[in-house]
């Protein structure tokens, strides 16, 4: 199985900071990577997928990149809305798995 | 707009069944890579079951064997049958389209105990 490493599990940041997640996949997937954002309580939201694709209506200050094993999702200035757990999915190789996920709390 | 809406949870014994639906408007199950993602308290998120559009499924390995994923194309509606339920299958359970159109319903809580 494929399996997806997060880092950091939890990142303490700022109203304006940029921030920055990491994923790596134990093996290639190309760029069958997505990223999505969970709130207490509720159900994951996609943020992008492809590894670098914005869902329609989710706001430009997420980006997401890589390929291959290594990928980031990239908060380009950081809002109150955004503090919540991020996860990254692989969905290569006739199997999904989900990254750990990394806590974004206010510094 | 695709909306998604699980029922079937509950609170069950170990070793018993339980049958989830997730009844899908919007966007057609038949044809569609679907999938069960589960989250267990306090945990994060872990992939159960997919099925593709061809109909081939897949089970992350500690439900091989006792879940199985399927649909029904004229209820527009997927399933997940789980038999021999243990205590660590306590968790929400959500139903999920493909990661590129990316809707999810609202889960279902299922809890294992005695």
């Amino acid at each position: 199985d494929i399996q997806m490493t997060q880092s950091p599990s939890t990142l303490s940041a700022s109203v304006g900071d940029r921030v920055t997640i990491t994923c790596r996949a134990s093996q290639s997937i190309d760029s069958w990577l997505a990223w999505y954002q969970q709130k207490p309580g509720k159900a994951p939201k996609l943020l992008i997928h492809k590894a670098s694709s914005l869902k329609s209506g989710v706001p430009s200050r997420f980006s997401g990149s890589g390929s291959g094993t290594e990928f980031t999702l990239t908060i380009s200035s950081l809002q109150p809305d955004d503090f919540a757990t991020y996860y990254c999915q692989q969905y290569n190789f006739y199997s999904e798995t989900f990254g750990q996920g990394t806590k974004v709390e206010i510094k | 707009e695709v909306l998604l809406v699980e029922s079937g949870g509950g609170l069950i014994q170990p070793g018993g069944s339980l049958r989830l639906s997730c009844a899908v408007s919007g966007f057609s199950v038949s044809n569609n890579y679907m999938s069960w993602v589960r989250q267990a308290p306090g945990k994060g998120l872990e992939g159960v079951s997919v099925i593709y559009s061809g109909g081939t499924t897949q089970y992350t390995d500690s439900v091989k064997g006792r879940f199985t994923i399927s649909r029904d194309n004229s209820k527009n509606t997927l399933y997940l049958q789980m038999n021999s339920l243990r205590a660590e299958d306590t968790a929400v359970y959500y139903c999920a389209t493909s990661p590129t159109q990316g809707s999810w319903g609202q889960g279902t809580l299922v809890t294992v105990s005695s």
